[in-house]
């Protein structure tokens, strides 16, 4: 399975964009990118995928990398209500291979006010 | 919106009994997973129904049986227990096997003593 690596910790003020990077070299043609994150004692939940294209949605944006092997995600206005850990996962959604979510260590995100 | 319902929220066992762990999917959602989140750490994938069927096996021990069943809810079943089954047990559903999104269920507390 393709791996992510992402780092173990973040700050960021409140209000403040946060840029949290994803490393995924071993990216295959059919993985898309995905991003979840889990808040205290919660779910994990939702909060973008890509595959090539950068792409938005009311919760963050997604940058990703020409060459693919990398990818940002970004929260342009850091509210405490973000503070969770954020995973950056790989999936496919078609043909051959599993569906489900592979989570690995993710990045914990602290925010100050 | 309906969301995930798991039940129940927080269950007590001894070593050795079993326990059952039920999870209502979204309406019209077809696709169940379930998930192993033991203290400090990140979900695990343990299995997945698509359509009735198991889709996908993860790290479940042999002691641990799924199934969904006709109204797409479903159950997992944890026989002899072991102290380190203690853990947060999550299940998503998902509109298909491919669909960009899971949702997560608020989670059972499992505790075994």
């Amino acid at each position: 399975d393709a791996k992510t690596t992402q780092p173990n910790s973040m700050e960021s003020n409140e209000e403040e964009p946060v840029h949290l990077p994803c490393n995924h070299s071993t990216i295959s043609g059919t993985d898309y990118i995905h991003w979840y994150r889990q808040l205290p004692s919660q779910g994990p939940e939702y909060v973008i995928h890509g595959l090539t294209s950068n792409v938005n949605n009311r919760m963050a944006s997604l940058a990703i990398a020409e060459d693919r092997k990398s990818s940002t995600l970004i929260l342009h206005r850091a509210t405490l209500r973000d503070a969770a850990v954020y995973y950056c996962i790989l999936r496919v959604h078609s043909g051959a291979g599993s569906y489900q979510l592979t989570f690995g260590k993710g990045t914990k995100l602290s925010v100050i006010p | 919106a309906a969301g995930v319902i798991q039940s129940p929220r927080h269950l007590i066992k001894e070593k050795r009994e079993t326990a059952t762990l039920k999870c209502y999917p979204i309406p019209r959602h077809d696709t169940v997973y379930w998930y192993q989140q033991g203290p400090g750490q990140d979900p695990q994938f343990l299995i997945s129904f698509y359509e009735k069927m198991q889709s996908d096996k993860g790290s479940i021990p042999d002691r641990f049986s799924a199934q969904q069943f006709s109204d797409y809810h479903s159950e997992l079943n944890m026989s002899s227990l072991e102290l380190g089954d203690s853990a947060l047990y999550f299940c998503a559903s998902s509109p298909g096997q491919g669909a960009y999104e899971q949702y997560f269920g608020p989670g059972t507390r499992l505790t075994v003593t």
